[in-house]
């Protein structure tokens, strides 16, 4: 199985959005409704930002937001914080007890 | 509170053996499965697989099948993985994670800290 497809980066001004994609097929992204996101400064382990497409944890702020169409899974992190700057990874499900991650998307913000 | 802990790093040569190891504590270790994750370098994660905590059966992804084996003692709240014949393609930070809080729902919400694996002669 490939890794999920991610964009290798992003940026964007303080105060403004920007979205990740994240691409799989039928068999992973388009096929199951347990997509999520994780967030990863240098040196530190994933935090869980986004599960289930488009719900969040306890604690993470609304300023991120999940979608999906088809077999294409988003991130939004709207009103981009200097703190917001980090690697993002993308998962899901794959059948059966499987599960897959993304390349991983480097957040700048400029 | 609620933490996973792993040892910091550890070296080994070509063809020898690592364990790494998993604490857990603040939560009932028996009642969430525990998964594995690698991270190479400047990679992504991979999905490396999970065991039950309860039955202590394991499943591994289809790239760790064979030299890797998770394991457990729940005696100390601990989870095991071994990696035989190491490889220098095996130098990665290894994490074991779990779903405390969103149980069911094929994320991970707690990690362990990671061990660095480094494999060299």
């Amino acid at each position: 199985q490939s890794a999920l497809t991610q964009p290798p980066s992003a940026s964007g001004s303080p105060g403004q959005s920007v979205t990740i994609s994240c691409t799989g097929t039928s068999s992973d992204v388009g096929g199951y409704e347990y997509v999520s996101w994780y967030q990863q400064y240098p040196g530190r382990a994933p935090k869980l930002i986004i599960y289930e497409v488009n719900k969040r944890p306890s604690g993470v702020p609304d300023r991120f937001s999940g979608s999906k169409s088809g077999n294409t899974a988003s991130l939004t992190v709207s009103g981009l914080q200097a703190e917001d700057e980090a690697a993002y990874y993308c998962s899901s499900f794959a059948g059966r007890t499987n599960m897959m991650f993304g390349g991983g998307t480097k957040v700048t913000v400029l | 509170q609620v933490q996973l802990v792993q040892p910091g790093s550890d070296l080994k040569k070509p063809g020898a053996s690592v364990t790494v190891s998993c604490k857990a504590s603040g939560y009932i270790f028996t009642a969430y499965a525990m998964n594995w994750v690698r991270q190479a370098p400047g990679q992504g994660p991979e999905w490396m697989g999970w065991i039950n905590i309860n039955t202590g059966k394991a499943y591994y992804a289809q790239a760790f099948t064979g030299r890797f084996v998770f394991s457990l003692d729940t005696s100390v709240s601990t989870a095991y993985l071994q990696i035989s014949g190491l490889k220098s393609e095996d130098t990665a930070v290894y994490y074991c994670a779990t779903d405390l809080t969103v149980a069911g729902r094929k994320a991970f919400d707690i990690w362990g800290q990671g061990t660095m694996v480094t494999v060299s002669s």
